[in-house]
């Protein structure tokens, strides 16, 4: 069955660079969710789309920014890259369905690492 | 507020019985989940449990939800070495919008 892909599964970036991440969910799901998990600790939600349209906000920083595209797959643009941003970032994907569970879909997540 | 709290870590010997326990504090919470995360890899949802229910058992996992002190566990029957990894508890608040929030994980730690 087909799963969550992120892509690029490692990246590495320095000090003050950009990077942007990729996901593309499952297909026919609708909702996509962004985390981040620092070393050693619990997955941080950073934001959501549905239908396109962002559904919540969480802790992402002013210099990070997403989007949901028309196909929803969704990209996370991450700039002025600090070394506090390295991290595992993970994708997940869900099919919203009124009065249902929102089980997510996890990706692999991408590592990003900022020297 | 919104916070999920997990104690860090628990040993169990293997064939034993483990409970991990969390609290949160969002009384607006619709489902509440435990994942489970190996080593270097992605997040696995292992059962949930939805806000009006007390209790639910799959298979060897058994979730307890406690709503009036916000406590919810799971329970593993005869653990297995395979059954290492960290476990996250997570609840997804009616925001209006979507939004989960996870606890700190517990590591769990199974000696053969």
């Amino acid at each position: 069955a087909a799963g969550v892909i992120q892509s690029p599964r490692h990246l590495i970036k320095e000090k003050r660079e950009t990077a942007t991440l990729k996901c593309y969910p499952i297909p026919r799901h609708d909702t996509v969710y962004w985390y981040q998990q620092g070393p050693g600790q619990d997955p941080q939600f950073l934001i959501s789309f549905y239908e396109k349209m962002q559904s919540d906000k969480g802790s992402i920083p002013d210099r990070f920014s997403a989007q949901q595209f028309s196909d929803y797959h969704s990209e996370l643009n991450m700039s002025s890259l600090e070394l506090g941003d390295s991290a595992l970032y993970f994708c997940a994907s869900s099919l919203f369905r009124a009065g249902e569970i929102d089980e997510q879909f996890f990706g692999p997540g991408t590592r990003l690492t900022v020297l | 507020g919104e916070d999920v709290e997990q104690s860090l870590f628990l040993s169990v010997r293997e064939g034993d019985s483990s409970v991990i326990n969390c609290t949160y504090t969002d009384s607006s919470s619709t489902y509440l989940y435990w994942y489970k995360q190996e080593p270097g890899a992605g997040l696995q949802l292992l059962t949930y449990i939805f806000s009006n229910m007390d209790m639910k058992q799959d298979q060897r996992l058994t979730v307890l939800l406690n709503k009036k002190d916000k406590h919810l566990s799971l329970r593993i029957a005869d653990t297995q070495t395979g059954d290492s990894a960290i476990y996250f508890c997570a609840e997804t608040l009616n925001t209006g919008g979507f939004k989960t929030i996870f606890g700190a994980g517990t590591r769990l730690f199974v000696k053969a």
